[in-house]
């Protein structure tokens, strides 16, 4: 079975601290994707990466940083978090092949006090 | 920015009727998927649709990618409870970016 695992379902974390999400792929995927979830908004792409050492911004990419070190691994970064930071993060990656499918984490959800 | 636009935005209609999730842009997608999110997970992958006029179906779920790759919906015949959920359109950009819309939260009542 393909799996995506994200290091945390659950953070809380104070204003100013540094963050990190991290997410594991089982699959050799070359892409991978941070998104967030707000209600009412949807996902929103924050960063993606073609592979590693790779990255591009998505739609949202102010506040946060990504890092791929290895294939397998992609780590979501908030320097400084900020209350409006407080969302659930997904992590997905995906084959390049024809469906393109997108496999998702659970999700990690932070709360930024 | 490329968008993609969702209606309706919720829906709650007994069991065994008919609906349909529509999903919009201005801009023109490679594929378009749909996902469907239970709370607590991720979304899951139900389709993806590829040249424009394609039609896909689900058992029950029916699939349409527009003529103009701009646009798709997604029709339930007969809903059941166990359809209730979070449907999410997602499109590839040229830019390889894959981006979703804001969802469609459907509730089918017993």
């Amino acid at each position: 079975d393909v799996k995506v695992t994200q290091s945390s379902r659950y953070l809380v974390k104070r204003t100013g601290e540094k963050v990190f999400l991290e997410c594991v792929q089982d699959m050799d995927h070359e892409n991978m994707f941070w998104y967030r979830q707000d209600p009412g908004l949807g996902l929103r792409l924050i960063y993606f990466s073609y592979d590693v050492k790779m990255k591009e911004k998505g739609d949202i990419p102010e506040g946060y940083s990504v890092s791929r070190e290895k294939k397998e691994r992609f780590s979501l970064i908030l320097e400084s978090a900020s209350t409006n930071q407080t969302s659930m993060y997904l992590c997905a990656s995906r084959d390049r092949g024809i469906t393109g499918e997108l496999f998702f984490g659970e999700g990690s959800r932070l709360t930024v006090l | 920015t490329q968008l993609l636009e969702q209606s309706p935005q919720f829906l709650s209609i007994q069991e065994g009727e008919n609906l349909t999730v529509y999903c919009n842009s201005s801009s023109v997608f490679s594929s378009l998927q749909w996902y469907r999110q239970e709370p607590g997970e991720g979304p899951v992958l139900l389709v993806t649709v590829v040249t424009g006029g394609e039609v896909k179906k689900l058992k029950r779920l029916t699939f349409q990618f527009g003529d103009a790759r701009k646009d798709s919906s997604l029709h339930i015949t007969a809903a059941q409870p166990g359809d209730t959920g979070l449907y999410l359109c997602a499109g590839e950009s040229r830019d390889d970016k894959i981006i979703f819309g804001k969802g469609t939260r459907l509730h089918i009542l017993p």
